[in-house]
C-alpha cells in the first residue's frame, strides 16, 4: 500500500509568487490533514478535510492560503502570493477516522523556500 | 490550551545503549492521546508508538517504550538498544479525544553514535 504523497519535495520561489503544493493520501482515507513547519519551531494544524469537506481550516495563517480537495482524492495547497514567512515544511497527513487511536500517516513534506 | 513541550532539542547516545527522549505535556481535557514520530533526514513521519490517557499501562512496540507518567504529564519515549539508524528527529504530538489536531512539540534531534 502507498503512503502518502507529496509534490514536490522542494520548491524555491520569490516573494510574491504563487506556489502549489499537492498531496495524494493513503487510498481510502477520507480524512486530509495540512500541517506546516516553520524553521525551529513545532508542527502546526493548518486544516482538516472530510473527503472534499473542509471540516476545519482555523490554523490557516491567511487567506493567502487556498485548499482544496476536489473529489475527495488529492489536494492541493495554494499559497498566493507567497510572502518570506510563508518558508517552512508542508506537511500533509491522512487518517482512516479520527479520534482515538486513529494515527495520521505523514507524507515526506515540501520544504519551501520564499526568496 | 493544550502544548507539548520538549525541552531536549539534540541529544546523543552510544550505539546499543538506552536513551530517553522527554515529553511534557498540557491538557486540561481528561481524555486525550499522546503519539510519538520519528522523521529521519528523508523528510518523511513515521509513527511510532500511541498511549491513550486511561491506559492503564505503558505503551511499548519493540525497542520503543512510552513512561507514561500522568500525574507529572509527561510522557517520554524509551529507545532501548540504540542503533544508528535511530539518528533522526523525534516529535511528540498529542491530541484529545475528540478532535483530530495534533499538537505537537518542538522535537528533538538524536543522534547516535557509533
Amino acid at each position: 500500500e502507498a503512503g502518502v504523497t507529496q509534490f514536490p519535495s522542494h520548491s524555491v520561489i520569490e516573494k510574491g509568487q504563487t506556489v502549489t503544493l499537492r498531496c495524494d493520501p493513503i487510498s481510502g482515507h477520507d480524512n486530509l490533514y495540512w500541517y506546516r513547519r516553520v524553521m525551529g519551531k513545532e508542527i502546526k494544524f493548518l486544516l482538516h478535510f472530510v473527503k472534499e469537506s473542509k471540516q476545519d481550516e482555523s490554523g490557516m495563517p491567511n487567506n493567502r492560503f487556498l485548499a482544496e480537495r476536489t473529489g475527495g482524492t488529492y489536494s492541493t495547497l495554494k499559497v498566493q502570493p507567497a510572502e518570506l514567512e510563508d518558508s517552512g515544511v508542508y506537511f500533509c497527513a491522512s487518517s482512516q477516522g479520527i479520534g482515538g487511536s486513529y494515527e495520521q500517516y505523514f507524507g515526506p513534506g515540501t520544504r519551501l523556500t520564499v526568496t | 490550551a493544550q502544548k507539548i513541550t520538549q525541552t531536549q532539542p539534540g541529544m546523543f547516545v552510544q550505539e546499543k545503549e538506552a536513551v530517553t527522549l522527554d515529553c511534557t505535556y498540557d491538557t486540561s481535557d481528561p481524555s486525550y492521546g499522546l503519539f510519538w514520530y520519528k522523521q529521519p533526514s528523508s523528510g518523511e513521519m513515521i509513527f511510532l508508538i500511541y498511549q491513550g490517557s486511561y491506559d492503564q499501562q505503558n505503551a511499548t512496540e519493540g525497542r520503543y517504550s512510552l513512561n507514561f507518567q500522568k500525574a507529572r504529564k509527561s510522557a517520554n519515549l524509551v529507545i532501548s538498544a540504540s542503533q544508528l539508524g535511530d539518528s533522526a528527529m523525534y516529535f511528540c504530538a498529542m491530541r484529545e479525544v475528540g478532535t483530530y489536531k495534533y499538537i505537537f512539540g518542538t522535537g528533538t534531534r538524536l543522534k547516535v553514535l557509533a
